[in-house]
């Protein structure tokens, strides 16, 4: 059974520019969420996709978008890069109460 | 809305101290509580989790208790290796519709554990 994986693993960015990043679930798991997390704080919750439908989102802007895919691998989306966006981005896959978390994604917008 | 609050860091021990990593929560209805742990670089690792209260969770020597009456889920330890050295962060489940819930994360409690 493989993990939750996610691409690419750093990015750099400049302000105003668009980004998107990947995540693969676990096999057998069709909810994904996105979290952010800041240097030094814990991970906030962007949003969720079940079966490849929005289930909830954070309080982050619209400039913040997503997909699930029908095999339930998920894109984030951030457009209009802005310096606080820089950050540890995690995906997370699940089917029941736990979620399992990938390596992260670490943008850094300059 | 929903809060979790843990002591902040750094917590320094020695190898085979005890600790104790206290966790609080601020929740409506009856959510589940987590231990996550993350080491240097990768992501987080669910550790343990409880829940419903008086449900005890526990992993790799890990223990933490879920107490309704004090809102707490305190993570402890009786013998801490040089390996635990990581961050650690209690969370909470909203139990939220669809088969997951968001979770709703804690700062975070760096351990440093020395020889």
């Amino acid at each position: 059974e493989t993990g939750v994986t996610q691409s690419p693993t750093h990015l750099i960015k400049t302000r105003g520019q668009q980004v998107t990043l990947r995540c693969s679930s676990q096999s057998g798991h069709n909810t994904v969420s996105w979290y952010q997390q800041a240097l030094g704080q814990g991970p906030q919750f962007i949003f969720q996709y079940y079966r490849e439908e929005e289930n909830g989102r954070g309080n982050f802007p619209p400039r913040f978008s997503g997909l699930q895919f029908p095999n339930y691998s998920s894109e984030l989306n951030v457009n209009a890069l802005e310096l606080d966006d820089s950050a540890l981005y995690l995906c997370a896959s699940s089917s029941r109460d736990e979620q399992y978390f990938g390596p992260g994604t670490r943008l850094t917008v300059t | 809305g929903d809060s979790v609050t843990q002591m902040e860091g750094p917590v320094t021990l020695s190898e085979e101290a005890f600790l104790t990593i206290n966790c609080t929560y601020t929740a409506t209805g009856y959510p589940s509580l987590f231990w996550y742990v993350q080491y240097p670089g990768e992501g987080l690792q669910l550790l343990l989790k409880a829940t419903k209260a008086d449900d005890k969770g526990s992993n790799k020597g890990f223990e933490a208790t879920y107490r309704k009456e004090t809102t707490s889920f305190h993570l402890e330890k009786g013998s801490v290796q040089v390996s635990d050295s990581a961050v650690y962060f209690c969370a909470l489940s909203d139990g939220g519709t669809g088969t997951a819930s968001k979770l709703t994360f804690g700062t975070g409690t760096r351990l440093q554990v020395t020889l």
